[in-house]
């Protein structure tokens, strides 16, 4: 059983561009979150998608965006990048019948803005 | 911000038990203490959780104090693996998980 799957692994791009970050949730899993980690800090919620809709968000603006797809996969889109979006990009995902919140963490995606 | 705060770093010696304290006096009654650990280059892992009892399971215990707004995170035999990121969150069931800057806990040999 394959778990949390992000791609690409690495991304480079250059400020002003957009770029679009993909994630397969673990098998059985219906509701994916993006958090955003710099280098040497905890991670940070950017927001949440349940039911193909954004349920909660983080203090995050609005170049960053995202979508859910009816087979439970999602993407993070940010737009106009700024040097300070260099950062690792979690996905995790959850069961809808946990009693409690155990996210499921990918790998990450590491983007590079220059 | 997070709602907990834990020291910043610890080193602990393999074979030895090591004691991770979190502090979260703003805890609603509603929410549950969470702990989380990520080791380098890897997304975090979901450690334990408990609301108001003592919890244990097979990879460490943990102790919240009466009054909810401590806990200590035990992982009862430290190997080299165990060196990472320890994160103390409280969440209620369903929501974020706000992450603080956590404890690097360093085991050696």
């Amino acid at each position: 059983d394959a778990g949390v799957t992000q791609s690409p692994t690495h991304l480079i791009k250059t400020r002003g561009q957009q770029v679009t970050l993909r994630c397969s949730p673990k098998s059985g899993h219906d509701t994916v979150s993006w958090y955003q980690q710099a280098l040497g800090q905890g991670p940070q919620f950017i927001f949440q998608y349940y039911e193909e809709e954004e349920r909660q968000r983080g203090n995050f603006p609005d170049r960053f965006s995202g979508h859910q797809f009816p087979n439970y996969s999602s993407e993070l889109n940010v737009n106009a990048l700024l040097l300070g979006d260099s950062a690792l990009y979690l996905c995790a995902s959850r069961t809808p019948s946990a009693s409690y919140n155990e996210q499921f963490f990918g790998p990450g995606t590491r983007l590079t803005v220059l | 911000d997070a709602k907990t705060t834990q020291p910043p770093s610890m080193d602990c010696a393999e074979g030895r038990a090591a004691n991770l304290p979190c502090n979260h006096s703003t805890i609603s009654g509603n929410e549950y203490v969470y702990w989380y650990r990520q080791i380098h280059s890897q997304g975090p892992q979901y450690i334990i959780h408990g609301l108001k009892n003592n919890e244990t399971n097979e990879m460490a215990s943990l102790i919240i104090t009466e009054d909810r707004k401590s806990s200590t995170l035990i992982l009862p035999h430290a190997t080299l693996r165990d060196t990472a990121v320890y994160y103390c969150i409280v969440s209620d069931s369903w929501g974020k998980l706000q992450f603080g800057a956590g404890t690097q806990v360093v085991v050696t040999p």
